[in-house]
């Protein structure tokens, strides 16, 4: 069974610092798809950022990095130069396959304090 | 273009009822997969459909079910609602592959009364 987690329930961080929220996963498949997903307090679900398994490069959006470590089946996001609108739940979510089906971890609630 | 649009945003049912949520996707996309999302049990797959047939199906009693029209619209039916069934019920579309993004709705948040 394919499992994600995440083990941080709750994080907080200053504004203009950086923060990495962790997650783990398990799964047997070689070709699947790693997203982190964040829902702000409004509760749209947003892509923050994807990452191919089968590509070795960490993917990078504006202040958002992942490290991606296949091997430790680890898919951590850092987010640079915090600001107050990344206060929301960010989801750790797999996918393989033939997709449509978004495994979930349980979250990470981040605050961001002035 | 449009977003993925759910209807109703809200719904207060009672036990033993049924009910009926809408989901419209973005346009082009043709896979459309529903989510519950409790605080106990997080967010947790119902179904997937593609093409107006369920592709993917998670671990969820009969009493939840679902369709898609040929329009790529997709309805899902809760029937004999229990308590625990209040939750956020969240859609999201996508092109249809592993490697494509899904995209969420608002949600519709139910409550069972």
């Amino acid at each position: 069974a394919q499992t994600v987690t995440q083990s941080q329930p709750e994080m907080s961080v200053q504004e203009a610092e950086t923060v990495t929220l962790s997650c783990t996963y398990d799964t047997s498949e070689n070709n699947y798809y790693l997203f982190w997903y964040k829902q702000p307090p409004s509760r749209q679900m947003i892509l923050v950022i994807r990452q191919e398994a089968y590509k070795q490069q960490n993917a990078t959006e504006n202040r958002f990095s992942v490290n991606f470590q296949k091997a430790a089946k680890s898919f951590s996001l850092k987010i640079s130069d915090s600001q107050l609108g990344d206060t929301a739940m960010y989801f750790c979510a797999f996918v393989y396959n033939q997709g449509g089906k978004l495994i979930f971890g349980q979250g990470t609630e981040l605050s961001v304090k002035p | 273009k449009a977003g993925v649009t759910q209807t109703p945003r809200y719904l207060i049912k009672t036990r033993g009822q049924q009910v009926t949520l809408s989901c419209s996707p973005i346009s082009g996309h043709r896979s459309v997969s529903w989510y519950q999302q409790t605080p106990g049990q997080g967010l947790q797959f119902l179904f997937e459909y593609f093409s107006e047939t369920q592709r993917n199906k998670g671990n969820f009693p009969g009493r939840f079910s679902g369709r898609q029209f040929s329009n790529s619209r997709s309805e899902m039916n809760v029937s004999t609602l229990e308590l625990g069934d209040s939750a956020l019920y969240l859609c999201a579309s996508s092109v249809g592959q592993a490697k494509n993004i899904q995209y969420f709705g608002a949600g519709t948040r139910l409550s069972v009364l």
